[in-house]
Formats: C-alpha cells, sequence, structure tokens
C-alpha cells in the first residue's frame, strides 16, 4: 500500500540550531513530491514541488531536496517564525490530481 | 486572486443538527478537494471533483457525509445528521492537477 512517513512527529531547535526534517515515500510512479508549512488555526500553505530524483529547491531558510525514496527539508539557522507544522505530500499521477499526505512534523524553535 | 474561500469559518451546533459547509475554488482550477484534519488522524481526503464530477468519494465517513459541485465555483459539504465524532477542521482545496491551494478551513464542533 502507498504510504508518506515524515520524521520525526516533533522537532525542538534552537534558535540557529540547523537540523532536517525526512519524508519517505512508497508510491510508484511519482508525479511530484510537495511541502507545505501549516500554521495553528490555518490552512497548509504551499512551499516546494520537487518532480525528479536529484532535484532541490530553496526558499529563505529552507531547502527541499528530492531522491528516488525520500525527501528532507533542510532548515539553517531557524528562527522562531520558522515555527510550525511541516507536511509532506505525494502525487502518483495516475489520481487526477489527489495528493497523499505524511503526519507532518512539528516544529517548534525557541529564541 | 482572493485564494480559497470557505465559509463559515467556524460552526456551533448540536447533534442531530444539520451542517452545510460551503467553498469556492481558485477561479480557473478544475478540481476541487474537501480534507478533515483532527489531531487522532492528521489530514485527510474525503472527496475530489475533477471539472466538477465526483471523481473519488472513498474517503466519505458515512451516509450521513455529501458533497456536492453544481459549478464551478462553488462546492458544499453537508452532513446530516451531525454527531459530536464530526468535530474536526474541515479544508477545502483547489488545483489545476498539480499544486493544492487550501482554505482557511471551517473548524466544526458538534455538541
Amino acid at each position: 500500500e502507498d504510504q508518506v512517513t515524515q520524521s520525526p512527529e516533533a522537532l525542538r531547535l534552537q534558535e540557529g540550531e540547523s537540523s532536517s526534517l525526512n519524508c519517505s515515500y512508497t508510491v510508484s510512479g511519482l508525479r511530484g513530491l510537495f511541502w507545505y508549512r501549516q500554521d495553528p488555526g490555518k490552512g497548509p500553505e504551499f512551499l516546494f514541488t520537487l518532480y525528479s530524483a536529484g532535484e532541490e529547491k530553496e526558499k529563505e531558510r529552507l531547502k527541499a531536496t528530492l531522491t528516488k525514496k525520500e525527501s528532507f527539508l533542510h532548515i539553517t539557522a531557524p528562527k522562531p517564525e520558522d515555527s510550525a507544522t511541516y507536511l509532506c505530500a505525494v502525487d502518483r499521477g495516475s489520481t487526477l490530481g489527489r495528493l497523499y499526505f505524511g503526519r507532518g512534523t512539528q516544529l517548534t524553535v525557541w529564541p | 486572486d482572493a485564494g480559497v474561500i470557505q465559509s463559515p469559518r467556524h460552526e456551533v451546533t448540536e447533534m442531530g443538527q444539520e451542517v452545510t459547509l460551503r467553498c469556492k475554488p481558485i477561479s480557473g482550477h478544475n478540481s476541487l478537494f474537501w480534507y478533515r484534519q483532527t489531531m487522532m488522524r492528521g489530514l485527510e481526503l474525503l472527496i475530489y471533483f475533477n471539472n466538477n464530477v465526483p471523481i473519488d468519494d472513498s474517503g466519505m465517513p458515512e451516509d450521513r457525509f455529501s458533497a456536492k459541485m453544481p459549478n464551478a465555483s462553488f462546492s458544499t459539504l453537508k452532513i446530516q445528521p451531525s454527531e459530536p465524532r464530526d468535530s474536526a477542521v474541515y479544508f477545502c482545496a483547489s488545483s489545476n492537477l498539480g499544486t493544492q491551494y487550501f482554505g482557511p478551513g471551517t473548524r466544526l464542533l458538534v455538541l
């Protein structure tokens, strides 16, 4: 069965302490892998789409990478405003745009 | 663009009452998705439409739930009768077979 697993479930970092979030997937025929950020009380906000192994994308302190089995969201020198839940989702390409979401990683950055 | 619009933002109702959630997708998007999010189960896909046609409703928990998309700019999710276990945040998202953009959600509490 297709599966998207995110780890860790929760991560606490001190401001400036870089780290990575992991998203592993077992879907066949990956069409795209998506990263979203969700703040409390709000809907998920789109961050990145990755389409092929080796691809990387960056936005401010965030960099997303993709391999054939997993994706990493690297956070460099995080700030408290980076605190949020980060969701990973995959598009199998055969389901008219349906995304399969992981459970997310809740990131807390303290000053 | 105003993004995906959902109403109401908050709904408190009593068990047994009918609840109707509304969604206006981003103009030009041809796919619309209804999700439910809880702490226990994370983000679950309930149903999605492509060109106003329901494609997959296997995520709809029971016959108490129904969804319609009468035109490209409007969709409803109805729960009748509502039960306390339906309490959750319900999100609508739209896309053009690519990135999904989420609305702010409707927080539903069934007493």
